[in-house]
């Protein structure tokens, strides 16, 4: 069955960086657009990024775009998010969450479990 | 960047009876629109795309309709595995700016 689990979520300073990354398994991880999305504690869910099935197109949402950058590793299935100068209000639990259809502007058909961030000041 | 906003924020229904959710898009997104479940410690779960299409192995009773700037999830007949929080999201936007509604709590009355 398909799955994704996130990791490398913790607590880090404001203006600090951290890496998550998201391992996927029970499908073809180099046919498939993956997509970052988190929600703050209480929130509902903000879109952050999507990388295409080769990494060479990506997407940002106005809020991280260049501060996060998202990247993958398919002969490891696995994606990435590097994020630096982190914020207060980056605090959320990140998901990684696959594309449909591979639709990079599309609906999301499977998530993981996600990963807490919280930026402390 | 089309906003949208879901209706209500808490709805409070008894099992068996139907449940009406509503979506609306500051903007047109055609039928550009997913619906999912969350529940506590769970993975979020697909319901519905293309405003009206079940998602894989989702039960009949969740139903999709609408387009343009205004939507509707309904579960026909609440289970008790029902009661959670859906949200609604849009993917009308080229470049991808995919966005989603505050969320609906479904709650046992």
């Amino acid at each position: 069955q398909v799955q994704l689990v996130e990791s490398g979520g913790g607590v880090v300073q404001s203006g600090g960086s951290l890496r998550l990354s998201c391992i996927a398994s029970g499908f073809s991880f180099s046919t498939y657009g993956i997509h970052w999305v988190r929600q703050a504690p209480g929130k509902g869910l903000e879109w952050v990024a999507v990388i295409s099935v080769d990494g060479t197109v990506k997407y940002y949402a106005d809020s991280v775009k260049g501060r996060f950058t998202i990247s993958r590793a398919n002969s490891k299935n696995t994606l990435y998010l590097q994020m630096n100068s982190m914020r207060a209000e980056d605090t959320a639990v990140y998901y990684c969450a696959r594309a449909r259809n591979n639709q990079l502007a599309g609906s999301i058909d499977y998530w993981g479990q996600g990963t807490l961030v919280t930026v402390s000041s | 960047e089309i906003v949208m906003t879901q209706s209500p924020a808490t709805l409070s229904v008894s099992p068996g009876e139907r449940a009406t959710l509503s979506c609306r898009a500051s903007e047109s997104a055609s039928s550009n629109l997913a619906w999912y479940q969350q529940k506590p410690g769970q993975a979020l779960r697909l319901l519905i795309y293309g405003a009206s299409t079940r998602a894989t192995g989702i039960p009949a009773r969740f139903s999709g309709s609408g387009s343009g700037t205004e939507f509707t999830l309904t579960i026909s007949s609440l289970q008790s595995e029902d009661f959670a929080v859906y949200f609604c999201q849009q993917y009308n936007d080229w470049p991808p700016k995919l966005t989603f509604g505050g969320g609906t709590k479904v709650e046992i009355k």
